[in-house]
């Protein structure tokens, strides 16, 4: 198994453009997270899905949008990239609740200039 | 809302125990996981405490208190390997989601 895999690993955008961080995972696993990452912050989380066709705002959803069509693939939208959201993208999945650790993606590292 | 604590940077020497402690306040709780996350790197899990009291797993140990809302992690016999960020997250009742803290930076010296 791959996991949670993400791409690209690295990426650098101009204020204004939009772009995709992708996350795909190959553990059969119904939720789904997307998470940023700033110095001094910890982890927030931006969107989730409890399952294909479902998705929710998290704690700091602006300028963000998701989808999800398959249970596999959790894509991150940039709609019109801000300064504000140079950041370490991670995705993470898990099967569900209970004793249901989290497993994180590499992880996308963003700069918007 | 949830509202978590953590001290943000410690030193210790290899070969030694440290604490790592964590608070918070939630309505609902449902569980406090424990992550480690290296430099650079993605965080992966360590340990789960849903009941009170003390999970070992070898060298690490996760206590939780939740009338007192705290949690601590414990390594024992440190390596220069542990040198990561240590982060508490807590789930509530409902979701699956997780709130993390601000994650404490354990900076192992020999």
């Amino acid at each position: 198994n791959a996991g949670v895999t993400q791409t690209p690993k690295f990426q650098v955008l101009k204020t204004g453009q939009s772009m995709t961080l992708q996350c795909a995972q190959d553990m059969n696993h119904e939720y789904m997270s997307w998470y940023r990452q700033d110095p001094g912050m910890g982890l927030r989380l931006i969107h989730y899905s409890v399952g294909a066709g479902i998705t929710d705002q998290g704690e700091v959803p602006n300028g963000y949008n998701v989808s999800r069509s398959t249970t596999e693939d959790f894509p991150l939208r940039l709609l019109s990239a801000a300064p504000s959201q140079t950041s370490v993208y991670f995705c993470a999945s898990s099967q569900g609740l209970g004793v249901d650790e989290q497993f994180f993606g590499p992880g996308t590292r963003l700069t918007v200039l | 809302g949830q509202n978590i604590d953590q001290p943000t940077e410690m030193t210790a020497t290899e070969g030694a125990i440290v604490q790592i402690n964590c608070t918070y306040q939630t309505s609902g709780f449902n569980g406090l996981f424990w992550y480690q996350q290296h430099a650079g790197e993605a965080p992966t899990f360590l340990s789960y405490n849903v009941l009170d009291g003390l999970e070992e797993k070898g060298r690490f140990s996760s206590f939780l208190s939740r009338s007192k809302g705290y949690s601590y992690l414990l390594l024992k016999e440190l390596q220069m390997k542990d040198s990561a960020s240590y982060l508490c997250a807590v789930r509530r009742y409902g979701n699956n989601r997780l709130a993390f803290g601000k994650g404490n930076q354990v900076v192992v010296i020999p």
